[in-house]
C-alpha cells in the first residue's frame, strides 16, 4: 500500500500565487521527503524533514511536518511558470514509497 | 545531472527481443532502485539492492532481471516483455537502503514494447 498520499491531485494556479501540497501517510516516519518531476524526467529531491522537526525552509520552499495527524503540506512561494511539474511526498519508515503526486501548472 | 546516469534515455523494443537498462551512480551510495512508472499510476519499487546484494522484489515477473554487479552499477534485464510494460523505468540511489538521507534519481529510460 502506498505510504504517501498526495492531495490535491490537480493544482492550476497563476504566476505570482502561493501553491500548497499535502501528503498524508499511515505508519510512523524516520524522515518525510518531497521531489518534483517534470513531464517525462526522473525526480528531483526538494527537501527533507526529519521526524523530530516541525518546519523547513529552502529558497522559496517550505515544508512542515505533524507527526501526530501523519501529515505535511509544501509551500511553494511566488510561484513562477518552472514550477510547473508534479510533486511527489515520500516517508520513510524503512523503505520508501510514494504518492500519485500533484501536478500543479502555474500559468503564466 | 544528478550523480545517476541512465542509458538509454529511450528505448523500442519488441515482444520477442532481449534488452538491458543500465544505471551508474556516482556518489558512492550503498544503495541501488528500480522503480516502474507508468501512465496514472504511481511509482512503483520494483528491486532494492543494498551493498549489491538484492534485498526486496517486489513481485515483480521474472521476464524483468535485475544485475547489480559493484554498489556503482545497475542492471535491469528485459526479455519477452509485453505491451503493458511500456513504462518510464526509474533507477534511484541512496547512501543507506533506509534512506535516511533521501534518493537521487536518474533521468529515466522511456520504454516502448511494440
Amino acid at each position: 500500500s502506498q505510504q504517501g498520499e498526495e492531495d490535491p491531485q490537480a493544482l492550476s494556479i497563476q504566476e505570482g500565487e502561493n501553491a500548497t501540497m499535502n501528503c498524508s501517510y499511515k505508519t510512523s516516519i524516520n524522515n518525510l521527503q518531497w521531489y518534483r518531476q517534470n513531464s517525462g524526467r526522473g525526480l528531483v529531491h526538494l527537501i527533507l524533514i526529519r521526524s523530530n522537526e516541525r518546519e523547513k525552509h529552502s529558497g522559496r520552499l517550505r515544508v512542515t511536518l505533524d507527526t501526530s495527524k501523519k501529515s505535511s503540506s509544501l509551500l511553494i512561494t511566488a510561484s513562477r511558470a518552472a514550477d510547473t511539474a508534479s510533486y511527489f511526498c515520500a516517508t520513510n519508515a524503512g523503505k520508501s514509497t510514494f504518492g500519485d503526486g500533484t501536478t500543479l501548472t502555474v500559468k503564466p | 545531472e544528478t550523480g545517476v546516469t541512465q542509458t538509454p534515455r529511450h528505448l523500442v523494443m519488441g515482444m520477442t527481443n532481449k534488452k538491458s537498462l543500465k544505471c551508474e551512480q556516482h556518489l558512492g551510495h550503498n544503495a541501488m532502485y528500480w522503480y516502474k512508472q507508468s501512465a496514472k499510476k504511481p511509482l512503483e519499487l520494483m528491486f532494492v539492492y543494498s551493498l549489491e546484494e538484492r534485498v526486496e522484489n517486489n513481485s515483480v515477473p521474472s521476464r524483468f532481471s535485475p544485475e547489480c554487479p559493484n554498489s556503482s552499477h545497475l542492471f535491469l534485464h528485459l526479455h519477452t516483455l509485453q505491451p503493458e510494460d511500456s513504462a518510464l523505468y526509474l533507477c534511484a540511489s541512496s547512501q543507506d537502503r533506509e534512506g535516511n538521507y533521501g534518493y537521487t534519481f536518474g533521468s529515466g529510460t522511456r520504454l516502448t514494447v511494440v
